[in-house]
């Protein structure tokens, strides 16, 4: 089956330092790459959809230029929490969509800012 | 009213029970419908995948959809310690790369 390979599952980072999550398709072209944010006990927040080789989109209230995704490639995207504040502490989860393929989520990673 | 609806529990059952999970949502374009099962400090993982109204079964596990309702169901037979988890269930109007839309999640103890 398809398989999505996140990294790193955590990491503490200081205040005002910048961390960057890698989501890995390992089998499949990711044409989409989902990212979200996931508070303790709660669902999961879409923060922005990005397609290869496009820019991402961003919902509302997420702040593009705190989270920086880049999608590069068929198999890769990345998120990077610029300046990063201990209210970014949180898990974040990629999901990742082929062609014939459905919504395959990596393990998630959680980030701690102290 | 949100999209999808899904009461959020906990909901604890005794090991060997027949649980039962539901969301209704409001979206009549909706036509795929899912169930992830997320464990503690995990990424969620596809149990069941259903395409427009009817049944499903794989193991244990059976999804129903009745789309004239607007409402899904998940059931886990023989429940076990490892059904612990959190299950989620999210649908979408289209097989393309639009994003999915979840329920908040029920938090289902397994109790042995």
């Amino acid at each position: 089956g398809a398989v999505v390979s996140q990294h790193p599952s955590r990491v503490i980072c200081k205040s005002g330092t910048s961390v960057k999550i890698e989501c890995r398709s390992l089998d499949f072209q990711a044409t989409t790459m989902f990212w979200y944010r996931q508070f303790p006990k709660q669902s999961l927040m879409l923060m922005a959809t990005s397609n290869e080789g496009s820019k991402a989109t961003y919902e509302q209230g997420v702040e593009k230029d705190k989270f920086l995704i880049n999608h590069a490639s068929l198999t890769l995207s990345t998120l990077t929490v610029t300046s990063a504040h201990p209210e970014d502490s949180s898990f974040y989860i990629c999901s990742a969509k082929g062609a014939n393929y459905g919504y395959t989520f990596g393990s998630g990673t959680r980030l701690t800012v102290v | 009213q949100k999209e999808v609806e899904q009461d959020p529990g906990p909901l604890s059952v005794p090991e060997g029970a027949i649980v039962s999970l539901n969301c209704t949502y409001s979206n009549s374009a909706f036509q795929y419908f899912m169930w992830y099962r997320q464990y503690s400090r995990k990424g969620p993982e596809l149990l069941m995948y259903t395409y427009s109204s009817g049944n499903k079964e794989d193991g244990r596990f059976t999804a129903q959809v009745d789309k004239s309702s607007k409402y899904i169901s998940l059931f886990i037979r023989d429940s076990q310690p490892s059904d612990s988890a959190t299950y989620l269930c999210a649908m979408s109007a289209d097989s393309g790369n639009t994003p999915l839309v979840f329920g908040k999640g029920t938090r289902l103890s397994v109790i042995a």
